[in-house]
């Protein structure tokens, strides 16, 4: 069984720029989330995918976005990135319809906005 | 929204107990969840409560209190290996989790 898994897990984008990050979801399972940890701080949600559509969502603006395969591999991507940005990006998958709270986290990617 | 206090840092012995205490406000409030992270490293799901009481899992244990908006972590015997950061989550519903900003355990010999 693999886990999930997150590529790339590092990059270096200008401010202005879009980024698209991905991720494999943990065999079996359908939804797929994604999370922003900047340095020191716990993971803020950004949105959670299920069956392809937007199935929950934090306080991020419209220019995170996201999206879900029908093989349940996912790919976030923000537009015209800012200093803030910065941050490590997590992708964390689950089964539906548990609500245990258990999500399996990949490694994540870390984004450096210049 | 949601927000949640945790203490920022603990220090503990080798051998020792310490309790992670979590306070929350939240709407739509379906359980609390524990993930530890080392540094460098992915969060990992430690524990969940969906009720009331205490939920033991090894060395791990933890307790939610739905009327006080109140849990905690407990860790038993502690090793250096459980130094890292641990954070507590709300579950708001499908498995939309939002986390605290986390208490960072520094275990000493």
């Amino acid at each position: 069984e693999t886990g999930v898994t997150q590529s790339p897990t590092h990059l270096i984008k200008t401010r202005g720029q879009q980024v698209t990050l991905r991720c494999s979801s943990q065999s079996g399972h359908n939804t797929v989330s994604w999370y922003q940890q900047a340095l020191g701080q716990g993971p803020q949600f950004i949105f959670q995918y299920y069956r392809e559509e937007e199935n929950g969502r934090g306080n991020f603006p419209p220019r995170f976005s996201g999206l879900q395969f029908p093989n349940y591999s996912s790919e976030l991507n923000v537009n015209a990135l800012e200093l803030d940005d910065s941050a490590l990006y997590l992708c964390a998958s689950a089964v539906s319809g548990g609500d245990t709270g258990e999500l399996f986290f990949g490694e994540g990617s870390r984004l450096t906005v210049l | 929204g949601q927000s949640l206090e945790q203490p920022s840092e603990v220090t503990a012995v080798e051998g020792a107990i310490v309790q992670i205490n979590c306070t929350y406000q939240t709407s739509g409030f379906y359980g609390l969840s524990w993930y530890q992270q080392h540094d460098g490293g992915a969060p990992t799901f430690l524990s969940y409560n969906g009720l009331d009481g205490l939920e033991e899992t090894g060395r791990f244990s933890s307790f939610l209190s739905r009327s006080d908006s109140y849990g905690y972590l407990l860790l038993q015997e502690l090793q250096m290996k459980d130094s890292a950061s641990y954070f507590c989550a709300v579950i708001t519903g499908a498995n939309n989790l939002f986390f605290g900003t986390g208490t960072r355990l520094t275990v000493i010999p």
